[in-house]
């Protein structure tokens, strides 16, 4: 399967622990997206990469998340100090600009549970 | 007012009905418009793609965007049950981050 992958699918966490997830991105696509998406809306942007540069975040963005892609391959987003309004499905896409397409193609997520 | 706007629906159509799907949206600058599918708790799927204004079809799907009314639709001919899920439109603005924003997403039921 060449689509993007997340994992973990799912994670339940206590309040104010640290939780990281990861996103691999569909090969050779240079754009790496998170989003959020809570029940019944639909995803948020939250930041973007091109290749390893993070080059947009949402005021959705806390402190307490942070987001890396080293190399321009893989991603991680980490959120410090979890709190319950933090829990969601958090969903990676990834897209190749400069084809001119400009599709975004979305992995499985992860949904995380804070109690 | 939100970027875009979807009514969220529910939808319940019997199978073989034609649905019709829409969204507003208040953003000019939009360029790129989408339609994704997703089943309960698995992520979205793209199923059309729209540069524009116009029309595009694929198989039973059609998409439609009216950019002078800053209006979209999606068209699903001869529903089937599998077509069971919630469709969210999404769209961007040419440039930049090209971030897409999604509307609510709409819950279709299509019954056997």
């Amino acid at each position: 399967d060449t689509g993007v992958s997340q994992d973990p699918r799912h994670k339940i966490t206590k309040r104010g622990q640290n939780v990281t997830f990861r996103c691999d991105p569909i090969s050779e696509h240079n754009r790496l997206y998170w989003y959020r998406q809570t029940l019944g809306q639909g995803p948020e942007f939250l930041t973007y990469f091109q290749n390893e540069a993070q080059l947009e975040k949402s005021r959705l963005l806390s402190d307490r998340f942070s987001a890396e892609r080293p190399k321009g391959s893989f991603s991680t987003l980490e959120i410090q100090r979890t709190e319950q309004g933090d829990s969601a499905m958090y969903l990676c896409a990834s897209s190749r600009i400069g084809a001119g397409r400009v599709e975004q193609f979305f992995g499985p997520g992860t949904r995380l549970t804070v109690l | 007012q939100k970027e875009v706007e979807q009514d969220p629906g529910p939808l319940s159509v019997p199978e073989g009905a034609i649905v019709s799907l829409n969204c507003t949206y208040s953003n000019s600058a939009f360029q790129y418009f989408m339609w994704y599918r997703q089943y309960s708790r698995k992520g979205p799927e793209l199923l059309m793609y729209t540069y524009s204004s116009g029309n595009k079809e694929d198989g039973r799907f059609t998409a439609q965007v009216d950019k002078s009314s800053k209006y979209i639709s999606l068209f699903i001919r001869d529903s089937q049950p599998s077509d069971s899920a919630t469709y969210l439109c999404a769209m961007s603005a040419q440039g930049g981050s090209e971030k897409l924003v999604f509307g609510k997403g709409m819950k279709l039921t299509v019954n056997p």
